[in-house]
């Protein structure tokens, strides 16, 4: 069965840069959640898209944004990079409702600010 | 605002022996689900088993069941007949009815003895 997918799977980069990381969720679903887990910690919700309109947002910085895009896929774009930005980001999908039934995770996008 | 408390930051278990795992929860909200998701060091979130705040019943899905106590805002995880590849961290996660986007707890990492 097809599952999220993201990308790339890891990523490095320098202080001040800017990265794109990308989700594309499970055919038919049109809610993408990002979450932003750094090392030894929880995940820490970021955004939400609901049929490419934003439908929620948490603790996600200024220097990010992100958008929904027709067929559904999401991109999280990073600007000015900080080394406190070094995490695993992970996109989950889900149906409108179908959250209450818990996420399907992509296996996770690994930056790395140096 | 939600929260979700695992205190125990590690646990370990030898194998085939039955561990638990806590988790409790503050909120005032009525309907939500609770959910434990795994882990393990391939960094995959996996959701394991889901609960919802208005069934009483708790649930089970294998070797994997919950002991949900509404008044007590406790949902924990006992893991029977634990096996090798039950090793991760695993976290404890709330979400209130169709908000979409869930809170997680701190995790705790399980480490399964041969």
């Amino acid at each position: 069965a097809a599952g999220v997918i993201q990308s790339p799977r890891h990523l490095i980069k320098e202080k001040r840069e800017t990265a794109t990381l990308k989700c594309y969720p499970i055919p038919r679903h049109d809610t993408v959640y990002w979450y932003q887990q750094g090392p030894g910690q929880d995940p820490q919700f970021l955004i939400s898209f609901y049929e490419k309109m934003q439908s929620d947002k948490g603790s996600i910085p200024d220097r990010f944004s992100a958008q929904q895009f027709s067929d559904y896929h999401s991109e999280l774009n990073m600007s000015s990079l900080e080394l406190g930005d070094s995490a695993l980001y992970f996109c989950a999908s889900s149906s409108r409702d179908g959250a209450n039934y818990g996420y399907t995770f992509g296996s996770g996008t690994r930056l790395t600010v140096v | 605002a939600q929260t979700v408390t695992q205190s125990q930051p590690e646990m370990s278990v030898q194998e085939a022996e039955t561990v638990t795992l806590s988790c409790t929860y503050d909120t005032s909200e009525s309907n939500y689900y609770l959910f434990w998701y795994k882990q393990p060091p391939s960094r995959q979130m996996i959701l394991v088993i889901r609960q919802e705040a208005y069934k009483q019943q708790n649930a089970t899905e294998n070797r994997f069941s919950v002991n949900f106590q509404k008044a007590a805002k406790s949902f924990s995880l006992k893991i029977s007949d634990s096996q090798l590849g039950d090793t991760a961290m695993y976290f404890c996660a709330f979400m209130i009815l169709n908000a979409g986007k869930s809170t997680f707890g701190d995790g705790t990492t399980l480490t399964v003895k041969p």
